[in-house]
C-alpha cells in the first residue's frame, strides 16, 4: 500500500473543455474525500463517499462538477465546461470509518494542478 | 456551522526562535477531532498531529508542541527552535462527529518562513 493515488499530478485545459481526476484510495478505506484548494486558501470540502454512495456534496460543486465512484474502489471527479475560476488543486483523502485511534485517519493524495487558460 | 481561523496569514523569524502559530475554532459538537497538517512547496498535505476533544493534555513531539485549551477553543502549535525546512504553510483542521459527516474543515494557513 503506497498511499492515495492521484492522476495527473498537472492538467492544463482549455476554457470550455471537460476534464477529469482520478483518485485511487488506500484499499481498505471505505470513505473518499475530494476537496479544492485555491491560491492562499486552505482545502474546502466538495463531496464525500462511504463505499459507491456519495453521502453529502458541498454547494461548491455546481451542476458542471460530477463525482464518482463505481464498485467503492477508486473515484473520478469531472469538471464540464471548464472555467477559469476552476483552477485550483484538487485533493483526494481517503479514511476508515470508527478510527477512535491516535492516528491521522485522513491520508491525502499529493493532488491535482488544474489551470484552465 | 464549524470553522476554523488562523489569525496570523504569515509569519516570518529567524532561524532557533520559536514560533507559535494560533488556531481558534468553532463547533456544536462535544466530540470532535482537532488536526495540523504540513504542506511545504511540493503541496502534498503531511500530517502533524490529531487530537481527540476529551484529551487536553499538552503533546510534544521534538522540536513540536501543542497546546489545546478547549475554555478558550484553541489548538496552538509551537516550533522551538526553528529551523529552515520548517518554511511552509501550516493548516489546523477541525472534524466533527455529528455534523459535517467527520469530514474536515479547515483554516486558512498560516504562512510560515524561517530564515537562515
Amino acid at each position: 500500500d503506497t498511499g492515495v493515488s492521484q492522476d495527473p499530478r498537472h492538467k492544463i485545459t482549455k476554457r470550455g473543455q471537460n476534464v477529469t481526476f482520478r483518485c485511487d484510495p488506500i484499499s481498505e478505506h471505505n470513505r473518499l474525500y475530494w476537496y479544492r484548494q485555491t491560491l492562499g486558501q486552505g482545502p474546502e470540502f466538495l463531496t464525500y463517499f462511504q463505499n459507491e454512495a456519495q453521502l453529502e456534496k458541498s454547494r461548491l460543486l455546481s451542476d458542471r462538477f460530477s463525482a464518482e465512484r463505481p464498485k467503492g474502489s477508486f473515484s473520478t471527479l469531472e469538471i464540464q465546461r471548464t472555467e477559469q475560476g476552476d483552477s485550483a488543486m484538487y485533493l483526494c483523502a481517503s479514511r476508515v470509518i470508527g478510527d477512535r485511534g491516535r492516528s491521522n485517519g485522513y491520508t491525502f493524495g499529493s493532488g491535482t494542478r488544474l489551470t484552465v487558460v | 456551522a464549524q470553522k476554523v481561523t488562523q489569525a496570523q496569514t504569515e509569519i516570518s523569524v529567524v532561524e532557533k526562535e520559536d514560533v507559535t502559530l494560533d488556531c481558534v475554532y468553532e463547533t456544536r459538537d462535544t466530540t470532535y477531532y482537532l488536526f495540523w497538517y504540513k504542506q511545504p512547496p511540493s503541496g502534498e498535505l503531511v500530517f502533524l498531529i490529531r487530537r481527540n476533544s476529551f484529551d487536553e493534555q499538552n503533546e510534544i513531539s521534538g522540536r513540536y508542541s501543542w497546546n489545546f485549551q478547549k475554555s478558550t477553543s484553541s489548538f496552538n502549535f509551537t516550533i522551538t527552535a526553528s529551523q529552515v525546512v520548517d518554511s511552509a504553510v501550516y493548516f489546523c483542521a477541525l472534524s466533527g462527529t455529528i455534523q459535517g459527516a467527520q469530514k474536515l474543515v479547515f483554516g486558512q494557513g498560516t504562512r510560515l518562513t524561517i530564515n537562515p
